[in-house]
């Protein structure tokens, strides 16, 4: 089974918009972390923003907001006020229990800001 | 602001060649990792290593692949006898503490071609 899933390919924005992009995970484990990563055409990974499984109040980094529902088991990434910058392939991840070292990825989804 | 880096950012190499992928994580981590991404394809965990030893590693990381952390700030990936398969992103992370809520930090990667 998919432990995390990002139903969406592609999308396209206009400057100055919103944006959201869905996440939705599986996990049994009580404790584990989400993430958001950039992947700009250059290729590389960069960090977004963290939503802990514990965590009351939806994490925000500047531009990025996470919609996380718990109960649900989402974690939607909100890119407010769209910059052309931000055309990226955008990845969800998840990391449970102290003992899982590991990062499990979405598909991602790629979005493209229009002019 | 401290970052992973990584060489080379490109490399070309022949079937059946040996490769080393080097990294030096941020200085004060302490557990490391690499993934692979093949083109179009999502983020796949290979192997993490904590104190001189491989913590987990996935199915991927068969006979063919190593690790070895040979001075204080290397990190390095070996992969013995390249298969055309082996043709992807591979990306080093570090992480400073272990923890579902702790952010692995990633490198710019290395595109390696199989020919």
């Amino acid at each position: 089974a998919q432990k995390i899933t990002q139903t969406q390919p592609g999308m396209f924005v206009q400057e100055k918009e919103a944006v959201t992009l869905d996440c939705t995970y599986d996990t049994s484990d009580p404790s584990y972390g989400l993430f958001w990563y950039k992947q700009p055409s250059s290729g590389e990974m960069i960090f977004l923003i963290y939503q802990g499984s514990y965590d009351q109040q939806n994490a925000t980094e500047g531009r990025y907001s996470l919609n996380f529902q718990k109960a649900r088991k989402s974690a939607n990434l909100v890119i407010s006020a769209s910059q052309l910058g931000d055309s990226a392939m955008y990845f969800c991840a998840m990391r449970e229990a102290v003992n899982d070292y590991k990062l499990s990825f979405g598909a991602g989804t790629t979005v493209t800001v229009r002019a | 602001e401290p970052e992973v880096t990584q060489t080379p950012s490109h490399q070309v190499t022949q079937m059946g060649q040996e490769v080393i992928l080097r990294c030096v994580p941020i200085s004060n981590h302490l557990y490391f990792y690499w993934y692979r991404q093949i083109l179009g394809q999502k983020v796949e965990f290979l192997v993490s290593f904590y104190n001189n030893e491989i913590s987990e590693k996935s199915e991927i990381f068969d006979d063919q692949f190593s690790v070895e952390r040979p001075d204080g700030s290397n990190f390095t990936l070996k992969i013995r006898s390249t298969k055309l398969e082996d043709s992807a992103m591979y990306f080093c992370a570090s992480s400073e503490a272990l923890g579902s809520q702790e952010t692995q930090y990633f490198g710019p990667g290395t595109r390696l071609l199989v020919l």
